[in-house]
């Protein structure tokens, strides 16, 4: 089992949508947990850390279910410009991220 | 100017050449990371350094080296590229965060794009 799966998609969304994302997470020691962004050839970047009480930022909502050891995202809303690669990632206390494939998401108009 | 800076951008080379890519960083960041990037199998961690003293190897290590030598560099290094090593490399930075048990922030470079033929 990987470390941290998530469905590749393609999630191909017209404007205006609500989409949502699934990750999960093998190692229940982890304790660190971020969505991050990547367009196309360039370099991921983050999007937002995912807190076990949920979090919010915007049209963007992150959540953790320890119990389930899965993360999800969730934006409303979307824009033409949320089209991108979407890594989930997980680490433990002292040791380096590690990064599941990416769930890409394409928005059209 | 960018915080985290690779180079080259762009590299073809042939089978059997040693080849290094350099990344310096200006965040004042202690760890340091390399991650190659290929279609399909998303970021792989290559080695990782959480401060001058430290280096560790990461997931896919084998063929490669790295050198820490200073807190602002990590060089990477194929001692004899092959054509499987053509690959979107990655150097990253990250500080820890004082509260214990959460993850730290990862600041990433433009990449390398690396050809070996």
């Amino acid at each position: 089992r990987k470390e941290v799966e998530q469905d590749p998609g393609p999630f191909n969304v017209p404007e205006g949508a609500t989409v949502a994302f699934n990750c999960t997470y093998s190692n229940s020691a982890s304790q660190s947990f971020f969505w991050y962004r990547q367009d196309c050839r360039k370099e991921p970047k983050l999007l937002m850390s995912v807190y076990s009480s949920g979090n919010e930022d915007g049209r963007f909502t992150a959540q953790l279910n320890r119990a389930s050891q899965y993360i999800s995202l969730l934006i409303r809303d979307s824009k033409l410009s949320d089209s991108a690669t979407y890594l989930c990632v997980v680490n433990q206390a002292g040791t380096a991220l590690i990064f599941g494939k990416g769930t890409t998401l394409s928005v059209s108009s | 100017d960018a915080d985290v800076t690779q180079t080259p951008r762009n590299r073809i080379t042939k089978t059997g050449k040693r080849i290094m890519l350099e990344c310096s960083q200006t965040k004042g960041h202690d760890r340091m990371y390399w991650y190659r990037q290929d279609p399909g199998l998303g970021l792989r961690l290559i080695y990782y350094s959480f401060d001058v003293k430290d280096i560790n190897k990461g997931e896919i290590s084998d063929g490669y080296s790295v050198s820490r030598q200073a807190q602002a560099k990590f060089s990477l290094s194929l001692e004899s590229a092959i054509p499987n090593q053509t690959a979107l490399y990655f150097c990253a930075t990250s500080s820890p965060r004082i509260l214990a048990g959460a993850g730290d922030e990862q600041f990433f470079g433009p990449g390398t794009r690396l050809t070996v033929l």
